[in-house]
């Protein structure tokens, strides 16, 4: 596709409910990242991919937390047990390098909006 | 971790007036990248800064990268109302074998027709 695709743009989930964002790269993007947006605030480092490897993932803020991204392409951010705090908008990024000593610039989707009541 | 931290956190300007905000670091930074955000929208890539005192422009917008390599400034002449929106800046975190992008908080920029 044209850009970095996420899917569904809007989520709202019971708290206690599991959840699945989905996230389509740019083709042959090599790096992903994902990130989670509060209210008012910058964006927050939550975990990167290099191809299907996951290099980084000290930005998860719990073990509900869990990230995938098994053929080096599409990726799934998955919250289980979902809580109120978890609300918050979660933005997948790509990059076509690895990013060595200077990063390349992050294409950004246009995020999930997950509401947890 | 690696902080930038971002001034001010908001500003409501008069279309045609100036704008800067301010972003710094307690550390030495390999780079500096600056993005848009609007309303609504998701963060778009500005610039990258690298070299220690590089000055680029586009268009009405001057970014700096200061020479100690600690701060960094966007500036905007005569602002539209085209120009509302979030500003973040965002600071590379070297690690082994990639790097990752760290954001400011950024500042929203409101302008009045």
């Amino acid at each position: 596709g044209a850009g970095v695709s996420q899917s569904p743009r809007y989520k709202v989930a019971k708290r206690g409910q599991d959840v699945a964002l989905r996230c389509d790269p740019i083709s042959g993007h090599v790096s992903l990242f994902w990130y989670q947006q509060a209210l008012g605030q910058g964006p927050e480092f939550l975990t990167y991919f290099q191809n299907e490897a996951q290099l980084d993932k000290s930005g998860l803020p719990s073990d509900r937390f869990f990230a995938e991204r098994p053929e080096g392409s599409v990726s799934t951010l998955k919250i289980q047990r979902t809580q109120q705090e978890d609300s918050a908008v979660y933005l997948c990024a790509s990059s076509p390098t690895r990013g060595g000593s200077t990063n390349e610039k992050l294409f950004f989707g246009s995020g999930t909006q997950l509401s947890v009541l | 971790g690696q902080q930038v931290m971002q001034i001010p956190q908001y500003q409501h300007v008069q279309e045609g007036e100036d704008f800067t905000t301010y972003c710094n670091s307690s550390t030495t930074l390999s780079n500096i990248q600056w993005y848009k955000q609007r309303p609504g929208g998701h963060p778009v890539f500005l610039i990258q800064l690298v070299k220690s005192g590089e000055v680029k422009k586009q268009k009405r917008l001057t970014f700096q990268f200061g020479e100690a390599k600690k701060n960094s400034s966007l500036h905007i002449t005569a602002t539209q109302t085209t120009d509302v929106g979030t500003y973040f800046c965002a600071a590379t975190r070297l690690n082994s074998g990639y790097s990752t992008l760290t954001f400011g908080k950024g500042t929203m920029l409101l302008v009045s027709p």
